[in-house]
């Protein structure tokens, strides 16, 4: 089982509507989960991080966090083509210096005109 | 703020041969991190310092791949014999300390090696 899967894709969704993306992770210990856009031939660039339970919004982006199901996901409200990138789910397991980042395959998102 | 600089940001190289890339950090960030992406994956750590120390490199491999930090400010990846399976994007990102959640990647270094 990978550390952290992301279905890749791609998902294509109109233009103004919701893109929902979906991340699950193996590891119980996980303490901190983050998702980063990456344009093509881009290097990545965060936009929401979360750590407890529950829903974290900033924006059109919304992070959900689930423990109990080890599940985490965002949802991009009013996509716009400009939101068309690779979305990457990572997972922080480890405290302080011991920490490091596992990330998923990436969720490839075409909003289409 | 500048960035994370990183060059050079292309490089084409044989197989067997030696490449080495530079990473400048963002001012001030203690911790540094190399990871490789391959196509159609998402970037894997390779190593990451707090400040001159390693502290993670468990997924470097080593009899091939080298890393340095020597004044905890910019670092070098060698990579010395290079393998096909190299060819990947070499990817360069600081923080300010290990655990802080925004992580700042430099462009990366496409690696091909033919």
């Amino acid at each position: 089982q990978k550390e952290v899967e992301q279905n890749s894709g791609p998902l294509s969704v109109p233009e103004g509507a919701i893109a929902s993306l979906n991340c699950t992770y193996s590891d119980r210990g996980s303490q901190s989960f983050f998702w980063y856009r990456q344009y093509s031939g881009k290097s990545p660039e965060l936009i929401m991080f979360i750590y407890s339970n529950g829903d974290k919004e900033d924006g059109r982006f919304t992070a959900q966090l689930n423990k109990a199901s080890q599940y985490v996901s965002l949802l991009i409200r009013d996509s716009q083509p400009s939101d068309s990138a690779t979305y990457l789910c990572a997972v922080n397991v480890g405290p302080g210096t011991a920490s490091k980042l596992t990330f998923g395959t990436g969720t490839r998102l075409q909003v289409t005109l | 703020e500048a960035g994370v600089a990183q060059s050079p940001r292309y490089k084409i190289i044989e197989k067997r041969q030696s490449v080495a890339f530079w990473c400048n950090p963002i001012s001030g960030h203690a911790t540094l991190y190399w990871y490789q992406q391959i196509l159609g994956q998402g970037p894997k750590l390779l190593i990451q310092f707090q400040n001159n120390g390693v502290v993670d490199d468990s997924q470097l491999p080593k009899d091939r791949f080298s890393a340095e930090r020597l004044k905890g400010v910019d670092s070098t990846l060698k990579i010395q014999p290079a393998k096909l399976e190299d060819s990947a994007v070499y990817l360069c990102a600081s923080s300010f300390r290990t655990g802080e959640p925004e992580q700042y990647f430099g462009p990366g270094t496409r690696l091909t090696v033919t």
